[in-house]
């Protein structure tokens, strides 16, 4: 199965920071990425699809990049509803998640 | 809109196995792809399977494989996951999603509220 190898674990960041979430994948995944947002007790959140491309409604301060093994997502400047848990996902089959990021206030 | 609501809590002794549906609405059902996946408290994501109800032939990961059982049921745009031979491991909140478009692959743009099963004697 495909390794999906998420950093940081744990982010500490304020309002108005840029940050930058990376996922690599043991092999190449020709860019089937996701990145979810989730908050507590709330079912996950599809906010980018196919690396780069951001999910209708989600604001454009969310965006994705990378290819072949390595991707980011990168939050322009973060806000107050932004502090949650974030997880990638390739979905090339079988599909598999990362470990996750928890981004809380700094 | 399309919305997936799942089935509510459930307490399992070890060894049972629970059946958790998923019905969706607001869309077609038959031709997207219906994904079960796990969360144990305090811990990640985890990918159990998938099936599309036109086909219905699931695939399920190779740590599942035995042990848990998806099925659709076309008739009331109902999805199922039976999980057998429960162990306190076992204890997890269950989503179903659906793919967001219906080629696949594709993202998980939909999600249901999580049903969470409780293993314990």
């Amino acid at each position: 199965d495909i390794q999906m190898t998420q950093s940081p674990p744990t982010l500490s960041a304020s309002v108005g920071d840029r940050v930058t979430i990376t996922c690599r994948a043991s092999q190449s995944i020709n860019n089937w990425l996701a990145w979810y947002q989730q908050k507590p007790g709330k079912a996950p959140k599809l906010l980018i699809y196919k690396a780069s491309s951001l999910e209708s409604g989600v604001p454009s301060r969310f965006s994705g990049s990378g290819s072949g093994t390595e991707f980011t997502l990168t939050i322009s400047s973060l806000q107050p509803d932004d502090f949650a848990t974030y997880y990638c996902q390739q979905y090339n089959s079988p599909w598999t998640f990362g470990q996750g990021t928890q981004v809380e206030i700094k | 809109q399309v919305q997936l609501v799942q089935s509510g809590a459930e307490v399992k002794k070890p060894g049972s196995s629970v059946k958790v549906s998923c019905k969706t609405s607001g869309g077609p059902f038959s031709t997207y792809t219906i994904t079960w996946v796990r969360q144990a408290p305090g811990h990640g994501l985890e990918w159990m399977g998938r099936i599309i109800p036109i086909l219905g032939k699931p695939n399920y990961a190779q740590k599942f494989q035995g042990r848990v059982t998806i099925t659709a049921d076309k008739s009331t745009s109902t999805a199922y996951m039976e999980l057998s031979s429960l162990t306190f491991e076992d204890t997890a909140v269950y989503f179903c999603a659906r793919d967001r478009v219906v080629t696949v692959p594709a993202a998980l743009g939909y999600w249901g509220q999580g049903t969470l099963v409780t293993v314990s004697s």
